[in-house]
């Protein structure tokens, strides 16, 4: 099983700083299959890229997303107060695992 | 639009049984897997296994297998998770989500929350 490892667990920042979030695989993640997610208090998750730099339909284009093989990075470029939230990263390239996810709090 | 609409939230008692629901609309429900996933309180996400509408060709987790039974119906758009004998730790929220051709998972159900307590 490959395991997602999400640094730092918390990331407290200010409105219009950027946000750098990473994840790291146990092993490589095939074809970059990773995905991001972002889950606020009450909600259901919500996918914001997916195959590790796509964004999905109706996502901001200050979320981006970099990496490939075993480090992974979801960029937020400046941050709005909506931001701020659980993320989560998914691999899907063999089975499924979510990292344990990084709470970004206003600072 | 594409929703999932899952069943309301359950109480139990341990050693019940429950069988929870999430309802695809807005695309062709058997081209396409449904995923559960776990969230305990206060807690990350879990995969817990996947069907596929078309044909109920259904994957567990090893964390879930023999634990929890996915089905579904495509004639109703319906995918379901159950469990035959409820413990306090499968307290719980349920999402349900529609599991893109790659494997991401597209669009998500609202939750349901199982609470089983004595």
């Amino acid at each position: 099983e490959i395991v997602l490892t999400q640094s730092p667990a918390t990331l407290s920042l200010s409105p219009g700083e950027r946000a750098t979030l990473s994840c790291g695989a146990s092993q490589s993640v095939s074809s970059s299959y990773l995905a991001w997610y972002q889950q606020k208090p009450g909600l259901a998750p919500r996918l914001l890229i997916y195959d590790a730099s796509s964004r999905a339909t109706g996502i901001p284009d200050r979320f981006s997303g970099s990496g490939s093989g075993t480090d992974f990075t979801l960029t937020i470029s400046r941050l709005e107060p909506e931001d701020f939230a659980v993320y989560y990263c998914q691999q899907y390239g063999s089975s499924y695992t979510f990292g344990q996810g990084t709470k970004l709090e206003l600072k | 639009e594409v929703q999932l609409v899952q069943s309301g939230a359950e109480v139990k008692k341990p050693g019940e049984s429950l069988k929870i629901s999430c309802k695809g609309s807005g695309y062709i429900f058997s081209f396409y897997w449904i995923a559960w996933v776990r969230q305990m309180p206060g807690k990350g996400l879990e995969w817990m296994g996947i069907i596929f509408a078309g044909d109920s060709d259904t994957r567990y987790s090893p964390s879930f297998r023999g634990q929890v039974t996915i089905s579904a119906d495509k004639s109703i758009s319906t995918a379901y998770l159950q469990w035959s004998s409820l413990k306090a730790s499968d307290t719980a929220m349920y999402y349900c989500a529609r599991h893109d051709t790659r494997g991401y998972f597209d669009y998500w159900g609202q939750g349901t929350l199982v609470t089983v307590s004595s």
